[in-house]
């Protein structure tokens, strides 16, 4: 089975603080993402990673930044926190490159910002 | 206008009905679409893909695509009560790294 692992489930950070959230996959998958999930808004790509140390912007990366450093691990980061930046973070991975590759999720981290 | 539109409902049906899903996209380049369920407080699980026009069944789901109409849609026969949750349909195109746009769900209750 397919196991993408989100470390912090739920965190609750202060405005202007650094937050890191950490995603790992253990199936040599070459794509990773990070999407938000907000009531009404849906699932909302950040970043994604197609490649070790490649990374290309979603549709809302503004505030976000990313690092992948290894195949398997997927940052994303908040530089500054900001409140309009309480959501669930969702990490995801998928095989390789072209459309017809699922998407694997892992298991969410729900972040609040105060 | 968004690339993956759906019905937020909610859609209401009894045990035992078939429950219809549907999904329209804006992007004919988009080859793949994918259904995952969603419980609350979860994150969302695969349920069927698609990629060729027509049906394509898993056990109680039916998925069908409709290149033409640019029309994406789940049935589930012999809804269950374990089936509510909200139903996310996701359309991939054919060129970025297997990258997902997701329409913002349908929440589908079904009721004893």
């Amino acid at each position: 089975d397919v196991k993408v692992t989100q470390s912090s489930r739920y965190l609750v950070k202060r405005t202007g603080e650094k937050v890191f959230l950490e995603c790992v996959q253990d199936m040599d998958h070459e794509n990773m993402f990070w999407y938000r999930q907000d009531p009404g808004l849906g699932l909302r790509l950040i970043y994604f990673s197609y490649d070790v140390k490649m990374k290309e912007k979603g549709d809302i990366p503004e505030g976000y930044s990313v690092s992948r450093e290894k195949k398997e691990r997927f940052s994303l980061i908040l530089e500054s926190a900001s409140t309009n930046q309480t959501s669930m973070y969702l990490c995801a991975s998928s095989l390789g490159s072209g459309s017809g590759n699922t998407i694997y999720f892992g298991e969410g981290s729900w972040l609040t910002v105060v | 206008q968004k690339e993956v539109e759906q019905n937020s409902g909610p859609l209401s049906v009894p045990e035992g009905a078939i429950a219809s899903l549907n999904c329209t996209y804006s992007d004919r380049g988009s080859q793949s679409f994918f259904w995952y369920r969603q419980y609350s407080g979860k994150s969302p699980e695969l349920i069927m893909f698609i990629y060729s026009n027509g049906d394509k069944e898993d056990g109680r789901f039916t998925a069908q695509l409709n290149k033409a109409s640019q029309y994406v849609s789940l049935l589930i026969r012999d809804s269950q009560p374990s089936d509510s949750a909200t139903y996310l349909c996701a359309g991939a195109g054919g060129t970025s790294y297997g990258k997902l746009t997701f329409g913002q769900g349908t929440i589908l209750t079904v009721h004893p």
